[in-house]
């Protein structure tokens, strides 16, 4: 399986909910990345944490990160429409120098849909 | 606008035609990536340079898969005789990189070229 894994695959919420996607990884990272494609569209990155890292915000975005779990979350809060999209986590490893090569993997990606 | 440049942005071709994506990256960004993906998967990491160097082609997905970055600033990703399971987005991205750019360093995507093989 790939190193990271969305869950869920799909979600479906009203406007002015809040949307919780999870990821987990397998292997030490340097950082993760979340990133937001819409339909036949490039990637757009959101946020990225650092393995040093346990929270991040940024707008109406939040990210943990929990290493010993091998696990993050990203939280949308007061979603709209707008926000309806493919949301895909990525592992940027750490290799034996302890730096990244920037090379991301990714997870298989959570559908969310956003109903006005 | 990511500031990444892919072209074309569709293709359609014919089973056994070769088709070469060109990617302009963020002028200052030395470090350049492509990715692949099919529908309904993430991105597939095949290959990626810094500067002019290949560091990394094992992911290229067979010997019909080659890419250059010939100058250090544009790179093309060619595939040769293609085949329909090639129909995918290909996707290039950049980002700064080398010591001292650790973990810091956003990626950023271009809007992806599709490659539809008939």
């Amino acid at each position: 399986s790939q190193q990271g894994e969305e869950d869920p695959q799909a979600l479906s919420i009203q406007e002015g909910e809040n949307a919780t996607m999870n990821c987990s990884y397998k292997t030490s990272i340097n950082n993760l990345q979340w990133y937001r494609q819409n339909s036949g569209r490039g990637l757009v990155h959101l946020i990225l944490i650092r393995s040093n890292e346990r929270e991040k915000h940024s707008g109406r975005l939040r990210v943990t990160l929990d290493t010993s779990k091998k696990s993050s979350s990203l939280l949308i809060t007061a979603s709209r429409a707008a926000d309806t999209a493919s949301y895909f986590c990525a592992t940027d490893l750490q290799n034996a120098g302890g730096t990244s090569y920037g090379k991301l993997t990714f997870g298989q990606g959570t559908i969310l849909t956003v109903h006005p | 606008d990511t500031g990444v440049s892919q072209d074309p942005r569709h293709k359609i071709t014919k089973r056994g035609q070769n088709v070469t994506f060109r990617c302009d990256p963020i002028s200052e960004h030395n470090r350049l990536y492509w990715y692949r993906q099919t529908l309904g998967q993430g991105p597939e990491f095949l290959t990626y340079f810094q500067n002019e160097a290949q560091l990394e082609k094992s992911r290229l997905l067979s010997d019909r898969f080659s890419a250059e970055r010939p100058k250090g600033s544009f790179s093309t990703l060619e595939i040769q005789r293609t085949e329909q399971g090639d129909s995918a987005m290909y996707l290039c991205a950049s980002r700064k990189g080398g010591p001292g750019y650790s973990g810091r360093n956003t990626i950023y995507f271009g809007e992806g070229s599709w490659l539809t093989v008939v």
